[in-house]
């Protein structure tokens, strides 16, 4: 069975570093993109960014590049999303989801239960 | 970037109705589009991919149509686990943006 799961929920400080993580199991992590959703608190699913584990190539959504880094470890089956500095605009619910592709057509065919992301002072 | 627009944002139904979902594309994305289902606190569940195609496990009164920029998701027979939040999303390019949701409620 295909799972992703993702690391627990986080309080942070404005200005503070943060790593959240999702570990894929039941698949080759290496043969499928995974790619990072925020919700932010009663709005909709936005697409930050998509990784390849299998070579590392990462690409970001217009409104996400420079602000997050997305990265895997393929040692571990995990990918993970970064700050190097948050803002409480960052508070939100993150997803993780695995890219199915069955050419041309693709789509997000499995997710992590989401990590609750609050940035507060 | 490609936007899409869903419609109604909130629509409001009984168990046993019949009720339709509409994705507009800001251009021609053929068929490249998937619909998922969002539960709170849940993660989200794909239902239809490539505009007419049933996830596996899905029930059959879920169904897709449409192609270039205009699709649908159709519920045929309301059940209560289907009150949920609905999002289309685009696969045409790798930005594979989102609709903003359909917010279907219990009447």
């Amino acid at each position: 069975e295909v799972q992703l799961v993702q690391s627990g929920a986080e309080v942070k400080k404005p200005g503070e570093s943060l790593r959240i993580s999702c570990e894929g199991s039941g698949y080759i992590f290496t043969d499928y993109w995974i790619a990072w959703v925020r919700q932010m608190p009663g709005k909709g699913l936005e697409w930050m960014g998509i990784l390849y584990p299998g070579d590392s190539d990462v690409r970001y959504g217009p409104s996400f590049q420079g602000q997050v880094t997305i990265s895997a470890d393929r040692s571990t089956n995990t990918a993970y999303l970064q700050w190097g500095s948050l803002k409480a605009s960052d508070t939100a619910i993150y997803y993780c989801a695995r890219l199915q592709q069955l050419p041309p057509d693709n789509w997000f065919d499995s997710w992590g239960q989401g990590t609750l992301v609050t940035v507060s002072s | 970037d490609i936007q899409m627009t869903q419609s109604p944002s909130s629509l409001s139904a009984s168990v046993g109705d019949r009720v339709t979902i509409t994705c507009r594309a800001s251009q021609n994305i053929r068929r490249y589009l998937n619909w998922y289902q969002h539960k709170p606190g849940k993660a989200p569940n794909l239902l239809i991919y490539g505009a007419s195609s049933l996830q596996s496990g899905v029930p059959s009164r879920f169904s897709g149509s449409g192609s270039g920029t205009d699709f649908s998701l159709t519920i045929s027979g309301l059940q209560p686990e289907d009150f949920a939040t609905y999002f289309c999303q685009q696969s045409y390019t790798n930005m594979y943006t989102f609709g903003q949701g359909t917010t279907l409620e219990i009447k």
